[in-house]
């Protein structure tokens, strides 16, 4: 499996506010995604991470709320923009190793927005 | 795009028992069919996954089965243990895109 870090592990933030993610993967991935868990749900895709261009954007979800970036094939960050308590889940990096279907999961961010 | 339906969403059984989870899917495009086994606090972890050109694939205590024409796969656990209690989620993706969706997932309580 890939080690992929994620950080922060967990923030507490105000409403109005951002909070960017980050994902680091130790090797080159095909793909990377990003999947929230609000609490006690399944795990839902906000997006497609894309190398050097616009993330692909699952429906409910859209740019300016999610903005992604993926420069290189091991870095992608995610923020939650202008914030609200329904913001509050868990986010989760997601990738899939070049040569390797399976898809493995970072340790997730666990978001509180008060 | 895909659709995954699972059922139950609560599962109790005896300690030592077989537990049984069912997925279907919508898309007959879907080829990868995964499962992921999430204790509380941390991240979901493939146990096993199977392909569409296989009917059932097994590992130790833990088999899924694929019947492709009806579109459900199912994942079985046999002679069940106190550290199988988790949620178990299936999932679906087809070579289009990559994607990987989730079923709602299933809560497995083994009773001592």
């Amino acid at each position: 499996s890939a080690v992929i870090s994620q950080k922060p592990s967990r923030d507490i933030c105000q409403r109005g506010t951002s909070l960017t993610i980050q994902c680091q993967v130790d090797s080159q991935v095909t793909m990377m995604f990003w999947y929230r868990q609000q609490p006690g749900q399944s795990l839902t895709l906000i997006a497609t991470a894309n190398q050097g261009s616009e993330a692909t954007y699952e429906s409910g979800f859209v740019i300016d709320k999610f903005p992604i970036s993926r420069p290189n094939l091991t870095f992608s960050t995610l923020t939650v923009s202008n914030m609200s308590p329904e913001d509050s889940s868990i986010y989760l990096c997601s990738v899939v190793r070049t040569g390797n279907e399976k898809l493995f999961f970072g340790s997730g961010t666990q978001l509180s927005v008060l | 795009g895909e659709n995954v339906e699972q059922h139950p969403s609560t599962l109790s059984v005896q300690e030592g028992d077989s537990a049984v989870i069912k997925c279907t899917y919508s898309d007959s495009a879907s080829n990868y069919f995964p499962w992921y086994k999430q204790e509380l606090g941390k991240r979901p972890q493939l146990i096993i996954d199977i392909r569409s050109n296989v009917g059932e694939k097994k590992d130790q205590r833990i088999a899924v089965t694929l019947n492709k024409t009806a579109k459900h796969f199912s994942l079985h656990i046999t002679e069940t243990q106190p550290e199988d209690s988790a949620v178990y989620f299936c999932a679906a993706s087809s070579n289009r895109d990559d994607k990987i969706i989730f079923g709602k997932g299933t809560r497995l309580h083994i009773l001592p």
